[in-house]
């Protein structure tokens, strides 16, 4: 059983670019959560997708969005790049039968 | 969510027990009350969760107080490997809802 990949694991990108990052679930996982973690903070929701449809927000702009692929695969993508969008980008999957998500080792992106 | 309340930072001694508290006085009858750690440079990882009664698992152990406006994370022996953040969260029974995280119990482990 493989956990959750992401890439990439760095990046740096300047104000006003796009990025894009990628999470691959867990086998059996058809739910994915998206976080967003600021240095000595604990992480933000941003969104949730299950079955391809955003199933849930939390407070972050319209520029955050997201995707989810048939094999339950995920896209994150952020346009017009803030030097406050410097974080940690976890994702995380889960299966609706349990009620546990499974984090993988993030993105970490800098603005500059 | 309910919010929880937690210490910002304690201290351990290797093969010590430790126990980490968690405040979640306004907690709901349908919410589970969960705990996820995560170590230096790493995503959060579950460590465990329960309802009403008390939980072991090969990770830990989870005290719940009677009238659940408290609990307890337990790690019997600490190691230098459970030097990391702890996070205490409060979920409702429905499965799929957001983990919203605190600012969580930051665990030093000394040899």
């Amino acid at each position: 059983e493989t956990g959750v990949t992401q890439s990439p694991t760095h990046l740096i990108k300047t104000r006003g670019q796009q990025v894009t990052l990628r999470c691959s679930s867990q086998s059996g996982h058809n739910t994915v959560s998206w976080y967003q973690q600021a240095l000595g903070q604990g992480p933000q929701f941003i969104f949730q997708y299950y079955r391809e449809e955003e199933n849930g927000r939390g407070n972050f702009p319209p520029r955050f969005s997201g995707l989810q692929f048939p094999n339950y695969s995920s896209e994150l993508n952020v346009n017009a790049l803030e030097l406050d969008d410097s974080a940690l980008y976890l994702c995380a999957s889960s299966s609706l039968a349990k009620n546990i998500q499974y984090f993988g080792a993030g993105t970490r992106l800098s603005v500059l | 969510d309910a919010k929880t309340t937690q210490p910002n930072s304690m201290e351990s001694n290797e093969e010590e027990p430790v126990h980490l508290p968690c405040n979640h006085s306004t907690i709901s009858g349908t919410d589970y009350i969960h705990w996820y750690r995560q170590l230096p440079s790493q995503g959060p990882e579950y460590v465990i969760h329960g309802l009403t009664s008390n939980v072991n698992n090969r990770m830990a152990s989870l005290a719940i107080a009677e009238d659940r406006k408290s609990s307890t994370l337990i790690l019997h022996r600490a190691t230098l490997r459970d030097a990391a953040v702890y996070y205490c969260i409060l979920r409702d029974k429905q499965a799929g809802t957001a983990l919203i995280f605190g600012k969580g119990t930051t665990l030093s482990v000394s040899s």
